[in-house]
C-alpha cells in the first residue's frame, strides 16, 4: 500500500524548535521530489518547501514565510523526509503533511498529517 | 508572486444539480514545455487533500466521471456534473509552474443545500 506517515507533532514555545518526520512506503521514495504542505486551523493549504530526488540534485526550496528557519532534508535508506523547523512563530501553528504534490501523471501521495501547535 | 484566486468561496449546491468552481491565476500557467500545470484537490471534511486532476484536464485513477477540469492559460474551472453528497469538502487549485512553486487558491466549500 502506497502511504505517508508524519510523526513528531507538539507543543512547542514560540522560539523552539522541532523536527517532524515522514516515514514512507509502498512507492520509490528516493526517486521522488517531496514537499511540506501545512494548513492553519479553519485556513486554507500552504505550500513550505521541496526537496528534490537525489538523482536530481537534492536541491530544496522553500516558502518566504519559512524561509531560513525551517529545513527539509531526506533519508532515502529510511524512506524518510524530514522537516527542522526553527525560531517557531504562533503563526506557524498548523496541522503539517507530507506529499509528493504531483503535478504530471502518477500516484500523488498525502500523509494524515501531524499537528504543530505553537504557543506560550 | 503567482496568486490563485477561486470563486466563489461558498458554494450550497442541491444533490443531482451541476456545481461549477472558477480559479483565476495572477500569471499564465502554460509551462515552457507546452503544458498547463493546474492541478485541482479536494479534502473532506477531517481528511487530508486528495489530487483529482492534473494538467488542467486529467482525472486521476479512482475519481468519477462527473468530475472534469477545463480551461486555459490563466482561467480554469472544475465542474462536477451532479453533486452528490460525498462531494462535499473544500475544493483547492493549485498551479505548479511560477513561484513560489506551488500555490493554492483559497478553497471552495462545497456543501449540500
Amino acid at each position: 500500500e502506497v502511504q505517508l506517515v508524519e510523526s513528531g507533532g507538539g507543543l512547542v514555545k514560540p522560539g523552539g524548535s522541532l523536527r517532524i518526520s515522514c516515514a514512507a512506503s509502498g512507492f520509490s521514495f528516493s526517486n521522488d521530489w517531496m514537499s511540506w504542505v501545512r494548513q492553519a486551523p479553519g485556513k486554507g493549504l500552504e505550500w513550505v518547501g521541496r526537496i528534490k530526488s537525489k538523482t536530481d540534485g537534492g536541491t530544496t526550496d522553500y516558502a518566504a514565510p519559512v524561509k531560513g528557519r525551517f529545513t527539509i532534508s531526506r533519508d532515502d535508506s529510511k524512506n524518510t523526509l524530514y522537516l527542522q523547523m526553527n525560531s517557531l512563530k504562533t503563526e506557524d501553528t498548523a496541522v503539517y503533511y507530507c506529499s509528493t504534490l504531483l503535478a504530471i501523471p502518477g500516484i500523488d501521495v498525502w500523509g494524515q498529517g501531524t499537528t504543530v501547535t505553537v504557543s506560550s | 508572486d503567482v496568486v490563485m484566486t477561486q470563486s466563489p468561496l461558498s458554494l450550497p449546491v442541491t444533490l443531482g444539480q451541476p456545481a461549477s468552481i472558477s480559479c483565476r491565476s495572477s500569471q499564465s500557467l502554460v509551462y515552457s514545455d507546452g503544458n498547463t500545470y493546474l492541478n485541482w484537490f479536494q479534502q473532506r471534511p477531517g481528511q487530508s487533500p486528495r489530487r483529482l486532476i492534473y494538467k488542467v484536464s486529467n482525472r486521476d485513477s479512482g475519481v468519477p466521471d462527473r468530475f472534469s477540469g477545463s480551461g486555459s492559460g490563466t482561467d480554469f474551472t472544475l465542474k462536477i456534473s451532479r453533486v452528490e453528497a460525498e462531494d462535499v469538502g473544500v475544493y483547492y487549485c493549485m498551479q505548479a509552474i511560477q513561484w513560489p512553486l506551488y500555490a493554492f487558491g483559497q478553497g471552495t466549500k462545497l456543501e449540500i443545500k
